[in-house]
């Protein structure tokens, strides 16, 4: 069955510090996705992005947070000076078709900020 | 805003227990409802979904049928077992041509007990 990969399963930064959280989609899929999951909280949606480009973010995606899908392959989501609050559990998400269904949901990727 | 509130947790049960996690939702338009179950350690996977008003998922002895007057997606299962164990999260797409973003309760943690 069709994986959605993420990369690394956990990273432990400096405060200050730019990170970048890897994930590789399926590969047939169009609609790509960032949630955050902080510890024992709720899955939060960050950004959506579709043909190049963001189609939809949330309040907490702001200027620190930016997202690339650099070779048709990756998408990643860069956090350029991370803070101790951006410590979570960050999951990458793939989907075929817009409207919320089908949605693929990677491993995660653990980012401990210290 | 669209919302999603559960049920608290954690619930503790017996093996062979009847479970039920309750999910209720404030949505503008016709949201498509998940319910995604988070394994320990692992990603969220979709464990089912129903589309419309009336609707029924229903996937592995778990069940859920979408309530448009009580506005409600409530969990069951007839029998739950130890391998049942993990956090449920309720979620609802608002399918009005959006961008497919998915938003989530504060999930439920299911223990269950031999």
């Amino acid at each position: 069955e069709p994986e959605v990969t993420q990369t690394p399963s956990h990273q432990v930064t400096q405060m200050g510090q730019e990170v970048i959280l890897r994930c590789v989609p399926i590969s047939n899929h169009l609609y790509f996705y960032w949630y955050r999951q902080i510890l024992g909280q709720k899955v939060e949606f960050l950004v959506s992005f579709y043909n190049n480009e963001i189609s939809e973010k949330s309040e907490i995606f702001d200027d620190q947070f930016s997202v690339e899908r650099p070779d048709g392959s990756n998408f990643t989501l860069k956090i350029r000076s991370t803070k101790l609050e951006d410590s979570a559990m960050y999951f990458c998400a793939s989907s075929e078709v817009q409207g919320g269904y089908g949605y693929t949901f990677g491993s995660g990727t653990r980012l401990t900020v210290v | 805003g669209n919302s999603v509130t559960q049920m608290e947790g954690p619930v503790t049960l017996s093996e062979e227990a009847f479970l039920t996690i309750n999910c209720t939702y404030t949505a503008t338009g016709y949201p498509s409802l998940f319910w995604y179950v988070q394994y320990p350690g692992e990603g969220l996977q979709l464990l089912l979904k129903a589309t419309k008003a009336d609707d029924k998922g229903s996937n592995k002895g778990f069940e859920a049928t979408y309530r448009k007057e009580t506005t409600s997606f409530h969990l069951e299962k007839g029998s739950v077992q130890v391998s049942d164990s993990a956090v449920y999260f309720c979620a609802l797409s608002d399918g009005s041509g959006n961008t497919g973003k998915l938003i989530f309760g504060q999930g439920t943690t299911l223990q269950v007990k031999p």
